[in-house]
């Protein structure tokens, strides 16, 4: 089956870093997506993984271990407009029919 | 960069009914969309690939005579919940692959949502 995992709640302080995981357990992978959604809203594309390390994109890094089926979304400087749910997903199989499986997101509040 | 249009954004319909939710890709064309459904404080749940000029595929426990899935041309993918019940008041999200893909999305457009209300 197919199975991703994540943290339900994180709390964080404005100002800090926070790392959210991410773990999966996929019949295949071909690549690792971290998305942002707000609250009755679609999701927003943050990064994306499919070689093993780090790729980082202003205050936001994603970091992949294929061999561990481990991710994890590091959010640096955070502003209070970065409380939302971040939901990690995975790409079982490429070409047209390569959907994406989704965790069940994790909700991240950041206070003052 | 890709855009995908998704109408409307909310609806309350009365059980029983039907109601039909679209998904426009407005500047490329989408031999594949995706619809997902979600419930308060759960994931995004994948019910079924919808594919141009043929069948959609859907996942397993999704009924596809409740809910029909048309995608008659590359650019629009419909969506129908037929004889709605309360317990299908979801929120229902269209996803196309755009072939062009590059390093802005991957690939993957997501339209704006449907909240779906049965009353």
């Amino acid at each position: 089956g197919q199975n991703i995992d994540q943290p339900t709640e994180m709390t964080a302080t404005e100002g800090a870093i926070v790392q959210i995981n991410c773990t999966y357990q996929t019949s295949g992978f071909n690549g690792l997506f971290w998305y942002q959604q707000h609250a009755g809203e679609a999701p927003t594309f943050l990064s994306y993984n499919v070689l093993d390390g780090l790729e980082e994109k202003g205050r936001f890094s994603s970091f992949l271990s294929r061999s561990k089926g481990y991710s994890y979304l590091l959010l640096k400087e955070l502003q209070m407009k970065d409380s939302a749910s971040y939901l990690c997903a995975v790409r079982a199989y490429g070409g047209s029919q390569g959907n994406l499986i989704f965790g069940k997101g994790t909700k991240l509040s950041v206070k003052p | 960069g890709a855009v995908v249009s998704q109408h409307p954004s909310r609806v309350i319909c009365k059980s029983g009914t039907s109601v039909k939710i679209e998904c426009r890709s407005l500047d490329f064309q989408a031999t594949t969309m995706f619809w997902y459904r979600q419930f308060p404080k759960q994931s995004l749940m994948l019910m079924a690939t919808s594919n141009e000029g043929s069948k959609a595929t859907y996942e397993q426990g999704v009924e596809k005579d409740k809910f029909l899935i048309n995608h008659a041309s590359l650019t629009l993918s419909t969506l129908t919940v037929t004889s709605a019940h309360p317990e299908d008041s979801s929120f229902y999200i269209c996803s196309a692959r755009d072939p062009r893909q590059g390093e802005a999305n991957y690939g993957y457009t997501f339209g704006s949502g449907t909240r779906l209300t049965v009353v």
